[in-house]
């Protein structure tokens, strides 16, 4: 079945540093793929899309490209903020047998210290 | 618009109790989806909807039963609680036309003693 893997957190950055978080995939298809944020005591937001491979996603300063030949989407960030301390989740959408849904990876903590 | 609101925010309930999470959406959206969020396991889906009076099961699903008579409300019912349902669960509607692109609430964490 469709799978998602993420690195595992905690990631702890300084402020300003450069940020990678892996993802990488396993899917039937050619699925769409997902970052969300999750910011402490609140639920999941979209944080950038991509749609067929070589597609690019970014926003807020992030970006993620849809790479089918390593099944990747790994996310960066030029210069991290304390503000985005948060857990990051990496996600595939299904369409099978009617449901929308999305397969998730299990979450990375990052840490932004000032 | 409110957005995607679940209620209650925290419950507390012992081993056999029963009740129900709920969720309601102002967007007019037909696609409504259920998940429990636990350490290490990332987001899973117990059930969905895809408009009302259609749901499905999501990938767990046992111990949990749903309804959509409305478009907007999409409940979701504990008839016999067990601490292994201690969660944090997580309501989401995906806009028409919008794949996969999921709103979600602020969730509801429940406690199973």
């Amino acid at each position: 079945g469709d799978s998602v893997t993420q690195m595992e957190g905690p990631v702890t950055l300084s402020e300003e540093a450069f940020l990678t978080i892996n993802c990488t995939y396993t899917a039937t298809g050619y699925p769409s793929l997902f970052w969300y944020v999750q910011y402490p005591g609140e639920g999941l937001q979209l944080l950038l899309k991509a749609t067929k491979a070589d597609d690019k996603g970014s926003n807020k300063g992030f970006e993620a490209t849809y790479r089918k030949e390593t099944t990747s989407f790994h996310l960066e960030k030029g210069s991290v903020q304390v503000s985005d301390s948060a857990v990051y989740f990496c996600a595939l959408g299904t369409s099978g047998g009617g449901a929308d849904g999305l397969t998730f990876g299990k979450g990375t903590h990052l840490i932004i210290q000032p | 618009n409110a957005g995607v609101t679940q209620t209650p925010k925290f419950q507390v309930l012992k081993t056999g109790q029963s009740m129900t999470l709920q969720c309601a959406q102002d967007m007019n959206h037909e696609y409504m989806s259920w998940y429990r969020q636990d350490p290490g396991m990332g987001l899973r889906l117990i059930h969905y909807s895809v408009g009302a009076g259609i749901t499905d099961q999501g990938e767990v699903p046992n111990g949990y039963n749903v309804s959509r008579s409305t478009t907007e409300d999409f409940p979701l019912r504990l008839l016999s609680a067990a601490p292994s349902q201690t969660s944090v669960y997580f309501c989401a509607s995906t806009p028409p036309g919008t794949k996969n692109i999921q709103y979600f609430g602020a969730g509801t964490r429940l406690s199973v003693l």
